[in-house]
């Protein structure tokens, strides 16, 4: 089985670009993350869908940030314009729900510096 | 505030070794606890999860323990690998959603030749 796919893997670009990263979570999975992870910081949800609907963004930092799930099989992560301070490492992990608790599975990140 | 605080921050053992990674929280209520083990520049892998009622569970030459009572947890790496170097994140589910979860920051492992 394939993984959670992110694109792409390294993203260098210069401030007030916009950034979109994107994901494909694990076919059948019904919950799609969003994480931002940094040193000082550790790992942050940003937002989380269920069933391709927004459930919580509260992690998001600003109104630079949006995401977007069109279908179960696609979710975009969009900051613009970006900023030096947006520098991180973004998850995107999928998981299931079938009663027990089930691990969030992760994707490989996406390293995103702004210069 | 809910909070995880895990110990040792970095940690350098000898291959073959054993070692311990300590977890102790604050959240209420309490759900489940996990471990995942994150290779460089890899996403989190989950390593186990423990419910309230779950004292021990182990995955492989890992064992993952809890004390509900105490709010601590800890993780236990039996003869350690050089493919163990890693950081081990420990993760607390109040429940009730995604946005329940707290996440320590990690424990860096190094395991020398």
């Amino acid at each position: 089985d394939a993984g959670v796919i992110q694109s792409p893997r390294h993203e260098v670009t210069e401030m007030g670009q916009e950034v979109t990263l994107r994901c494909k979570p694990i076919s059948g999975h019904d919950y799609l993350f969003w994480y931002r992870q940094t040193m000082m910081r550790g790992l942050e949800l940003l937002i989380y869908f269920n069933n391709n609907v927004p459930i919580d963004d509260s992690g998001m930092p600003e109104d630079r940030f949006s995401a977007k799930m069109p279908n179960a099989s696609f979710s975009t992560l969009k900051i613009q314009p970006s900023e030096p301070r947006d520098s991180a490492v973004y998850f995107c992990a999928s998981s299931l729900w079938d009663g027990v608790y089930q691990p969030q599975h992760f994707g490989d990140g996406t390293r995103l510096s702004i210069l | 505030k809910n909070q995880v605080e895990q110990s040792p921050q970095s940690l350098i053992i000898l291959e073959g070794k054993n070692c311990t990674l300590q977890c102790n929280y604050t959240v209420s209520p309490f759900s489940n606890l996990r471990w995942y083990k994150q290779d460089t520049g890899r996403g989190p892998v989950s390593l186990t999860i423990m419910t309230f009622s779950e004292n021990t569970k182990s995955n492989g030459r890992y064992t993952a323990t809890l004390d509900a009572d105490t709010k601590q947890s800890s993780l236990h790496i039996t003869a350690s690998q050089l493919s163990d170097s890693a950081s081990y994140i420990c993760v607390v589910d109040s429940g009730g959603g995604a946005d329940g979860l707290t996440f320590g920051k990690g424990t860096h492992l190094i395991i020398q030749p």
